[in-house]
């Protein structure tokens, strides 16, 4: 199963944008990268998947290295209640859908 | 739209006592289940899988058991409780292939004395 590995915390000035950086160099082929964020208390929330090509939503940014070993999210213009914890995962499984393995993630505390 | 109900929202239980969480998912049909678990200060553990009725994986040993008696339904059961069973307690589900993401509901907070 790859692996991902992410920085503990990181901080960011309200307004600003937030890039939380994460390595997949183990990552396969038929493998997506996820995003999730989890706000204390409460239940892990998707944000956005990639395979390969950039993707972006109402949330987020997700940018996908042409070698697929790394990515980064993008919250354009972080606010205070973007603090949360973010989960770089990269689904294992075949064609039944796999597993979510979550790792450590990175804390983001965002500041007025 | 898809909705996925998790109660309770608390619970507290003595030791040794039995222990049944319930999750179900609506709006969808033949999803992938999972129970995760989260301890205090710490990331999400996976419990249990389930890709149909009757159809469980275990990711690993433990004191819990889980069921899937219908294709909506996914229990998360205990004969006896034990203090390290404490935790946040979440259930999930996912639609069959590789590209859907996961919904979580609302968490059950337990707390073994």
């Amino acid at each position: 199963d790859a692996k991902t590995t992410q920085p503990p915390s990181m901080d960011c000035a309200e307004g600003r944008a937030a890039n939380l950086p994460c390595n997949h160099s183990t990552i396969s082929g038929n493998e997506y990268v996820y995003w999730y964020r989890q706000i204390h208390s409460q239940g892990p929330q998707y944000i956005i998947h990639g395979l390969k090509n950039n993707e972006t939503n109402e949330m987020a940014s997700l940018i996908i290295t042409e070698d697929r070993k790394s990515s980064t999210l993008i919250l354009p213009h972080a606010t205070l209640r973007d603090t949360a914890v973010y989960y770089c995962i990269v689904r294992v499984g075949g064609l039944q859908g796999g597993k979510l393995i979550f790792g450590q993630g990175t804390e983001l505390s965002v500041k007025p | 739209s898809q909705t996925i109900h998790q109660w309770p929202a608390t619970l507290v239980q003595p030791v040794g006592s039995p222990l049944s969480l319930e999750c179900t998912v609506e709006g969808t049909s033949n999803p992938n289940l999972y129970w995760y678990r989260q301890a205090a200060g710490r990331g999400l553990q996976l419990l249990f899988y389930s890709v149909g009725i009757g159809q469980i994986s275990s990711e690993v040993p433990q004191n819990l058991s889980a069921s899937r008696p219908q294709d909506r339904q996914f229990i998360l059961s205990s004969k006896k409780l034990l203090l390290s069973d404490s935790g946040f307690y979440l259930c999930a589900w996912s639609p069959k292939g590789g590209g859907g993401g996961y919904t979580f509901g609302s968490g059950t907070r337990l707390t073994v004395v």
